[in-house]
């Protein structure tokens, strides 16, 4: 149990584009999923927090107008890469907080992460 | 804010034991994890301890916490090539469902 898929697994895109990459809990609800980005050879930076029915919670540095982040049911998170640049070049990963009996579970399930290139 | 470090890399014979170290600066950490990420994937979470734990042993992992020197290391008992990989350590003060600070990552390969 608690598999968190991501799609697409890998998208190249031209600069000036949008982008959007979904992120689902298969088999449990999720009313919170998170958003990082990871560059290469280096760690996984926090870029927000997405909760169900309302606002993400951006971390400090990250654009929210650059990366929108829609959470609209309990089992699917969006994340989209408003006019994509080559800087936006990265590895996305998102995961899934467990919630069950009304206590959050300690622990938190990654999604295979979604490689994109912008050109 | 806090501060995760860990060694970039290491190298290990197969058969031998491999021990990833980490240090943290967040005095309030409560939880502490370890990932492992395979080439082009996500994370798997390896095994985690809590703070007032000074060990936790799981199959061929131990986990030790040093709290006062703030240190935590994953040893891995007879290390297999299928166990290379990057090794993260990730402290929450919340728990894992919360907010993660992650470490820098410790690539682990192991040679035959």
């Amino acid at each position: 149990g608690a598999v968190v898929s991501q799609h697409p697994s890998w998208v190249i895109c031209k600069s000036g584009t949008s982008v959007k990459i979904e992120c689902r809990s298969l088999d449990f609800q999720a009313t919170t999923m998170f958003w990082y980005r990871q560059f290469p050879k280096q760690s996984l930076m926090l870029m927000a927090t997405s909760n169900e029915g309302s606002k993400a919670t951006y971390e400090q540095g990250v654009e929210k107008d650059k990366f929108l982040i829609n959470h609209a049911s309990l089992t699917l998170s969006t994340l989209t890469v408003t006019s994509a640049h080559p800087e936006d070049s990265s590895f996305y990963i998102c995961s899934a907080r467990v919630q069950t009996s009304g206590r959050y579970r300690e622990t938190q399930y990654f999604g295979p992460g979604t490689r994109l290139l912008v050109l | 804010g806090e501060d995760v470090e860990q060694s970039l890399f290491l190298s290990v014979r197969e058969g031998d034991s491999s021990v990833i170290n980490c240090t943290y600066t967040d005095s309030s950490s409560t939880y502490l994890y370890w990932y492992k990420q395979e080439p082009g994937a996500g994370l798997q979470l390896l095994t985690y301890i809590f703070s007032n734990m000074d060990m936790k042993q799981d199959q061929r992992l131990t986990v030790l916490l040093n709290k006062k020197d703030k240190h935590l290391s994953l040893r891995i008992a007879d290390t297999q090539t299928g166990d290379s990989a990057i090794y993260f350590c990730a402290e929450s003060p919340f728990g894992g469902g919360n907010k993660l600070t992650f470490g820098t990552g410790t690539q682990l390969k192991v040679e035959l």
